[in-house]
């Protein structure tokens, strides 16, 4: 699926580095998401946007910090990582946000934290 | 969001019919069942989304029973592409809500 992309696909970072994840879809969607998925766990949800408001953070720690200055982008600003963070962060869209909504994913930002 | 169990794994072979099944006793009178496929390193993938019945589409077919406990994917004719994990979904329609992925079922297709 083309409709999302997120760059970039691999970042590398220290403990000490300040970076961030774009997210951009082309489908016209008004909710976008954040996901986490860390080895053989289940993804889990971290931030969902609605029209560009914040509906739902689930309890993530401070250090990751969502921003969504319009319907299309979406970045999520790393800051003081822990070797834990480490993990596939996986953005999605879709039309609104409710779950019989398809939500359509980009292919993830593989992220080590050394 | 009423909360789903799902087999670990299943091993199948090329050609083969693979049915996963999904409990979800608690399932409440608005939710909806949807099921998305993941494979490696990439984002999940809708594959179906039911509420009641049956519902068919080009990739797979879902059967909910009317106590809608439980619901079945049901893949015909798997090939080794179809190796991934299967995860089940089942919450309303609201529009705020919490997406909740479990843990899925890891299918194997074996040649």
């Amino acid at each position: 699926e083309t409709g999302v992309t997120q760059t970039p696909r691999h970042l590398v970072m220290g403990m000490t580095n300040k970076k961030s994840l774009k997210c951009e879809q082309h489908l016209g969607h008004n909710a976008m998401y954040w996901y986490k998925q860390s080895a053989k766990k289940p993804l889990e949800l971290m931030f969902v946007y609605n029209f560009k408001e914040q509906t739902e953070n689930n309890s993530v720690p401070s250090r990751f910090s969502p921003e969504c200055p319009n319907s299309s982008h979406l970045f999520l600003h790393l800051h003081t990582l822990q070797p834990e963070d480490s993990a596939l962060y996986l953005c999605a869209s879709s039309g609104r946000g409710a779950l019989t909504d398809t939500q359509y994913f980009g292919p993830g930002t593989r992220l080590t934290v050394l | 969001l009423a909360k789903t169990t799902q087999p670990i794994s299943m091993d199948s072979y090329e050609g083969q019919e693979v049915n996963i099944t999904c409990s979800h006793n608690n399932i409440a009178t608005n939710d909806y069942i949807t099921w998305y496929q993941q494979f490696p390193s990439q984002g999940p993938r809708f594959i179906i989304q039911g509420y009641k019945t049956k519902v068919t589409n080009e990739v797979a077919s879902l059967f909910i029973p009317a106590d809608r406990k439980s619901s079945t994917l049901s893949l015909p004719r798997v090939s080794l592409s179809d190796t991934a994990v299967y995860y089940c979904l089942v919450g309303p329609m609201d529009s705020s809500y919490k997406l909740i992925f479990g843990s899925g079922t890891r299918l194997l297709v074996r040649p």
